[in-house]
This record gives C-alpha cells, structure tokens and sequence, in this order.
C-alpha cells in the first residue's frame, strides 16, 4: 500500500522567501507528526496534528513556522522569511493513532541560501 | 525535562560480530519505545517497539531490544552483524499518559568493516 509521501523531495530557497511543505499520511491514519532533522542531529519534534487539531505547537521554534491539516488527511509546513538556519531536512510522519507505530515519508531537504 | 540519550555517536564492528546499541531516556514513567534505522539515502524504517508486555522485543533484520525500567534503558542488539546493517540508528521515546510528543534520540552511526 502506499506509505507516506513528501513533497517537494528537494527545495532550495533564497532567504527571505517563504516555503510550503506537503505531506500525505497514510490513508487512514489519524495522527501526523513533523520533524526536523538537522546535519548530523537527531530528529526535532516539530508538531502533531490529531484529526485536524493540533493540540501541541511546543516545538514549533519560532513563530515563522505554522502547520495545518485539512481534512483529517493532507499537511503542509509552512516557513515564512526563511532563514540559514532553516535548512534541514523536514520529515512528516502518521501513525493509526497518537500512540502508535509512525511510518515516516522520505522527507523534503529544505536549502535556504 | 524529558530526554534521549545515545551515547555512542559512532560504532564500528566487524561484519559476523555481536552489536549492542545503547539507548537511556528520562521521560516519563510508562514510556513506549521504538528504534528506527535510517540507510543513506533512505527513510526511516521501524525496527522494533516495546509498547508493554515482554520485556526482550523481536524486530526485523535479526535485531532485538530490552527494556529494562529499572536502568531506563532500551538497547537495541544483534548477535551478528551483516555489511548491510551499515546505517544510522535512532531510538526514540514516547509516553502513554501525554501521547502528545516523540523523543529521538541524536542517533549512533554504524560502520561495518569486512
């Protein structure tokens, strides 16, 4: 069956500029995580969404980053005034329920120049 | 403040020889935990979980992990280890009372030499 799907796979963007990031849980699934994963850390929890709230925005790192779902389905990140800093690569994930296995996506590799 | 530590950033072995990958957290008193490898170029891919039950969990690829409360710790094994278990490995943590937020660990790189 299909897992979960990323998009774009690649993005370099000029400081400054805004991006969206998509993500595509497994049908079904009812929860969604993203994550940054930064070269050479560990994986940052960004935000989870359950349905279409999202009941922890903790891990946002900054208020340029905002993230909603519509549908119980489709996710987009969005960064807004990128910075150097923000390049990473941003992983989403879903699992059946928030205390479940999370299946991760391929990620999209965010370069700000 | 909740936390996961891996402490070996990078292990080498042997190909045929035995791998213990550690894995310590502080977060919360009924934790769930998984490990997750990343292959380069590669998604990350579960392993195992230990959600409750039996202590020693069977994953895929030969590996095997024990929780151990009293230690906090959840190391993942494997008794002989094979050229492509190359990777990085992730040990992540969450807790069944918040269920809101997932813990990774900063990960152990492997490297397996013939």
């Amino acid at each position: 069956g299909a897992g979960v799907s990323q998009s774009p796979s690649n993005k370099v963007t000029e400081k400054g500029k805004d991006v969206e990031l998509r993500c595509d849980p497994i049908s079904g699934h009812t929860a969604l995580y993203w994550y940054r994963q930064s070269l050479g850390q560990g994986l940052e929890f960004l935000i989870y969404f359950q349905g279409n709230s999202a009941p922890d925005k903790s891990g946002l790192p900054s208020d340029r980053f905002s993230a909603e779902r519509t549908g119980g389905s489709v996710s987009t990140l969005t960064i807004q005034r990128t910075q150097q800093e923000d390049s990473a690569v941003y992983l989403c994930a879903s699992s059946l329920a928030v205390v479940e296995t999370q299946y991760f996506g391929p990620g999209t590799r965010l370069l700000v120049l | 403040a909740q936390s996961v530590t891996q402490p070996d950033i990078h292990i080498t072995v042997s190909e045929g020889a035995s791998l213990e990958l550690r894995c310590n957290y502080s977060y919360g008193a009924t934790p769930y935990l998984f490990w997750y490898v990343q292959s380069p170029g590669q998604g990350l891919q579960l392993l195992l979980k230990y959600f409750s039950g039996d202590t020693l969990v069977q994953g895929i690829k030969g590996f095997e992990a024990e929780f151990k409360r009293s230690q906090s710790s959840f190391n993942l094994r494997k008794p002989s280890v094979h050229w492509s278990d190359a990777a990085e490995y992730f040990c992540a943590v969450g807790d069944w009372n918040t269920g809101n937020q997932f813990y990774f660990g900063t990960g152990t790189s492997l490297t397996v030499i013939p």
